[in-house]
């Protein structure tokens, strides 16, 4: 089965920073990979698909880039209410195998 | 507005069953896969289990196969979760969640509010 990698396991920025997550599958999976947020106490919620492309109603300070076994969720400009825990999935075949999580707070 | 809502979590001894239900609405049900995901307390994301639109294609996690099967009732727009055999690491919030209507549209978009299973003697 693929493995899915997320680093950092938990991140501490500021507010206005560049934050960027990482992802890794074990093997390649094309483009076929999701980011969510789960902010503490929620639902997780769907930001990113096919790698790349950004779900409606998500803010534009959000963005993912990758394809094959590397990808990266970024956020541009960190606000406050981006603190959250943000999983990767592989969903292009079963198990759909989602990241770790990387918890990110703000410093 | 599509809505997702589970039902039939609580409290079971180890060994006993539970069948969680997930009602759909605001969307054509029987046109897309669906999914369960649990979080056990303070844990990641796992996904359980996937069961195509027309019910031709069933996945299981390794932890679960053999002991929990998905079903679905498209005409009563509900998807099931049969769980047996529970073990003390089930515990968990279950999560339904949306698949896709093609093959490569898989992501899980959106997800329900999660019923909480507790297997404990």
């Amino acid at each position: 089965d693929i493995q899915m990698t997320q680093s950092p396991s938990s991140l501490s920025a500021s507010v206005g920073d560049r934050v960027t997550i990482t992802c890794r599958a074990s093997q390649g999976i094309s483009n076929y990979l999701a980011w969510y947020q789960q902010k503490p106490g929620k639902v997780p919620k769907l930001l990113i698909y096919a790698a790349s492309t950004l779900q409606s109603g998500v803010p534009s300070r959000f963005s993912g880039s990758g394809s094959g076994t590397d990808f990266t969720l970024t956020i541009s400009s960190l606000q406050p209410e981006d603190v959250a825990t943000y999983y990767c999935q592989k969903y292009n075949s079963a198990p759909r195998t989602f990241g770790q999580g990387t918890k990110l707070e703000i410093k | 507005e599509v809505q997702l809502v589970e039902s039939g979590g609580g409290l079971v001894k180890p060994g006993g069953s539970l069948r969680l239900s997930c009602a759909a609405s605001g969307f054509t049900f029987s046109s897309y896969s669906m999914n369960w995901v649990r979080q056990a307390p303070g844990k990641g994301l796992e996904w359980v289990s996937s069961i195509s639109s027309s019910s031709s294609y069933i996945y299981y996690a390794d932890s679960v196969k053999g002991r929990f099967t998905i079903s679905r009732d498209n005409a009563k727009n509900s998807l099931y979760l049969q769980m047996n055999s529970l073990r003390a690491e089930d515990t968990a919030v279950y999560y339904c969640a949306r698949g896709g209507m093609i093959y490569g549209d898989d992501w899980f978009d959106p997800w329900g509010q999660g019923t909480l299973v507790t297997v404990s003697s």
